[in-house]
Order: C-alpha cells, then structure tokens, then sequence
C-alpha cells in the first residue's frame, strides 16, 4: 500500500517562529499536495508540486512556502507562523494516469497550533 | 475555478438504515474524475468511491453507491445498512486534467445504534 508519512501527528508553537511541516511518500508519485482543513471550510490547497524544484500555487499560498528537493519528500514551511495558521494540515500524494489523477493518498496530518 | 458544494453539514443515520449524502459541482470540463473520501476520528482520510465523468453506469463499492447526474452536475453518496464504522466525516471531491482536486466543506454523519 501507498504510504504518506507526515512528521509530526500534534505541533505546538509560538508566533513567529519557522515552522516545518514534513511529508514523505514511498510509492514514486509525480504529485504532491499540501492542504489545510478547518471545520466549515473542508480542504484548501496550498500549494502543489508535480515534479521535483517545481511547484504551483494553490487557493490559499500567503504565509507559506514549500520546497521538493527529492521526489519523494514536499516540505511545507511557514516563516513567521501567525496565530490565524491554527489548523490541521494534510499532506497528499497522487500518480499520474491516463493524465487525469486517479485519487489523492493522504497522510494522517499535523494539528499545529501557534500560540 | 471548480466549486464542489455540500449543503448537509451533518447527517444522522440510524443502524442499519440507508442514509444519502448530496453533492453538486461546477465545472464547464468535459473530462473529470469525482470522489467521496470518508476521514473517521483517526483523521486518515480513505477513498470511499471513484467515478469517471465519461462513464454513465453509477459507480458502486459494496454498501456504497453514488447517484451520478452528469447534466445536472450532482454527485450523492448512497450508504446502504450503515454501521456504526460508517461514522465519519465525508468529503466529496473532484479532479480536473490540470492535476488539481477541488473538495466541499464535508458532512460529518453520526450513525445511532
């Protein structure tokens, strides 16, 4: 089975500090994704990438930043954490297929609160 | 941009019982991919169900089915003899050719035993 491993399960941390959220999958996938959840507002995409180095702005990209140095790895990075990025983060992965993605596979997200 | 709308914040099934969650879509794509994920309290979200938007016949994984109305872009979720595993929070979604996933705000659905 695809897995999506995500670093951290629970993060606390103080306004502006730098914060990394770290995403590993282990099946090969071009696409990875990074979307926060919040109650009322389902998921919102952040950012994505579908290759290595690259990466396309989601809805939602203001306070935050990624990299993808290595296919497997997409890091999320807030660089001075506000206390409005409260939130689950859930980092996703997905394959091409017929050029339409077949379905997302999810890690099992980071509830980060800034204090 | 794609907007995926759920208009029953939370629903509530007895045991057993059939339960349908709504779903609608805006899109002017022809070619698309539709889904409903389940995310229970463990948070790990799982795909429930998938539909090709080419396909007419309504996709359907044992207890569950969709009722898939491509003109009137409506994509509901049936739960049929629902279990209290069912409890969850579900999300419907959708996917263009442009590698992005669109998802609605969710339906968190209580099963009563």
């Amino acid at each position: 089975d695809v897995k999506v491993t995500q670093s951290s399960r629970y993060l606390v941390k103080r306004t502006g500090e730098k914060v990394f959220l770290e995403c590993v999958q282990d099946m090969d996938h071009e696409n990875m994704f990074w979307y926060r959840q919040d109650p009322g507002l389902g998921l919102r995409l952040i950012y994505f990438s579908y290759d290595v180095k690259m990466k396309e702005k989601g809805d939602i990209p203001e306070g935050y930043s990624v990299s993808r140095e290595k296919k497997e790895r997409f890091s999320l990075i807030l660089e001075s954490a506000s206390t409005n990025q409260t939130s689950m983060y859930l980092c996703a992965s997905s394959n091409y297929g017929t050029g339409v993605n077949e379905k997302l596979f999810f890690g099992s997200g980071t509830q980060l609160s800034v204090l | 941009a794609q907007t995926v709308t759920q208009s029953q914040p939370e629903m509530s099934v007895q045991e057993a019982e059939t339960v349908t969650l709504s779903c609608t879509y805006d899109t002017s794509e022809s070619d698309y991919y539709l889904f409903w994920y389940k995310q229970p309290p463990s948070r790990q979200m799982i795909l429930v169900i998938r539909q090709e938007a080419y396909k007419q016949q309504n996709a359907t994984e044992n207890r569950f089915s969709v009722n898939f109305q491509k003109a009137a872009k409506s994509f509901s979720l049936k739960i049929s003899d629902s279990q209290l595993g069912d409890a969850a929070m579900y999300f419907c979604a959708y996917s263009n050719t442009g590698n992005q996933f669109y998802f609605g705000t969710g339906t968190s659905l209580t099963v009563i035993p």
